[in-house]
Parts: C-alpha cells; sequence; structure tokens
C-alpha cells in the first residue's frame, strides 16, 4: 500500500480483556517497529521485527504483550490481560533500512 | 547509544526561517542523524536525515557540524502547519536493530 496502515484506529477495552493491534506496512518494507506513547509522553519502542524474526524485544513492558509478524508483512501486537496503564497510543512503522521509517497513524487504545 | 539534546520549546513568526538545534556530542562516526515530527494525534512523519555532509530536501535543510557534535534543521519558510514537535534522534544500533529512540524534541509554534 501506499502508507503504513493499522487498525482498528481507536479501541476501547475493559480492564482484563486480550486486545490485538494490526499493523500493514509497507510493502516491501522488511524491517517493523511497534512503538507506544502514552498521554502528553514521548514515543517509547517495544519491538522490531525483520523479516518474520524479532531480534530486539527489550521494550515490551511485560509478559501480557506479545507481537508477531507473519510472511515479512503485517504484524499483531497482542495484549492479555489488560490494565488501565496500557492506554496509549500504540505506533507502528515500518522501512527499507535505506532511509526514513513511515510512521502509520496509530491505533488509540483505552482501558476502561 | 548517543544522546540528543534539544531546547524543548521554540517559536517563529509564519513567513520566516525556523531554525531548531540539537546536540549529539557522543555521536558515534557510522551513526546518522534524522529528523522527524509529530503533529498533534498523529505518527512522526521523517523529514530528513545524514551523516556528515548537508542535506536539503523538499521540507527542509539539515545542517551538520564539521565534528558531528551538533546539527540545526532548517524550514525555510514556516508555515502554520509546520506547528509540532520536532525530534532529533540518532539511530541507534544495538545487534542488527536499527531502533529510532526519541527524546523530549523541541515543541515548535510558528505565530501568524
Amino acid at each position: 500500500g501506499a502508507g503504513v496502515s493499522q487498525s482498528p484506529s481507536n479501541k476501547v477495552t475493559e480492564k482484563g480483556k486480550d486486545v490485538e493491534l494490526r499493523c500493514d506496512p509497507i510493502s516491501g518494507h522488511t524491517a517493523l517497529y511497534w512503538y507506544r506513547q502514552s498521554l502528553g509522553q514521548g514515543l517509547e519502542f517495544l519491538i522490531y521485527f525483520q523479516g518474520n524474526s524479532a531480534p530486539d524485544k527489550s521494550g515490551l513492558p511485560s509478559d501480557r504483550f506479545s507481537a508477531e509478524r507473519t510472511g515479512g508483512s503485517v504484524s499483531t501486537l497482542t495484549i492479555q490481560r489488560t490494565q488501565q496503564e496500557d492506554s496509549a497510543v500504540y505506533l507502528c512503522a515500518s522501512t527499507a533500512l535505506a532511509g526514513g521509517y513511515t510512521f502509520g497513524s496509530g491505533t488509540r487504545l483505552t482501558v476502561v | 547509544d548517543a544522546k540528543t539534546t534539544q531546547p524543548p520549546s521554540m517559536d517563529c513568526a509564519e513567513g520566516r526561517a525556523a531554525n531548531l538545534p540539537c546536540n549529539h556530542s557522543t555521536i558515534s562516526g557510522n551513526e546518522y542523524v534524522y529528523w522527524y515530527r509529530q503533529i498533534h494525534s498523529q505518527g512522526p512523519q521523517y523529514i530528513i536525515h545524514g551523516l556528515k555532509n548537508n542535506e536539503t530536501n523538499e521540507m527542509a535543510s539539515l545542517i551538520i557540524t564539521e565534528d558531528r557534535k551538533s546539527s540545526t534543521l532548517i524550514l525555510p519558510h514556516a508555515t502554520l502547519r509546520d506547528t509540532a514537535v520536532y525530534y532529533c534522534i540518532v539511530r541507534a544500533r544495538m545487534d542488527s536493530s536499527y531502533k529510532l529512540i526519541f527524546g523530549s524534541g523541541t515543541r515548535l509554534l510558528v505565530r501568524p
């Protein structure tokens, strides 16, 4: 596609429920990143994919967070047993490593 | 990983050049300087990047000092739509990861 697509754009969930966030990167981009941004805060790195493997998961805040990527394309970020502190905008970016990173518009997650 | 230092906020008049400084005194020889901006509620937008030579594109110019310890992003004719948070980032490298580490950025306000 023309850009990085994320879905849903907004998600409201009850505390304790699981959620899945989807990222569809630019076609041909081998690297994919997940970040999150809490209200009024900067961007926090979560995980990086090169192809289908994740050599850097250092930013995942707890074992409730996991991510996978299939076919070197779409990635899913899963948050289990959501907590209120998980409320944030979750951003996905992709790059071909030769230049700038392209970010999606994000998924705004609200845990109530 | 090299860190960057930016002023927390700046302002300039519409139509004037906006010059945003960034210090990165511990940058390594093979690390690039990237600039992104984030307009409220949107994902970060790539602006420009460089290694040691000055760079120019349709959005901005990047001036990197000869010792590479600082750089300046120049928006030649700022418009109201350039009001955003601007991030200066040194591309970190850990194993095979090329993740971007975002700091607090500079909040630029373009005044009418």
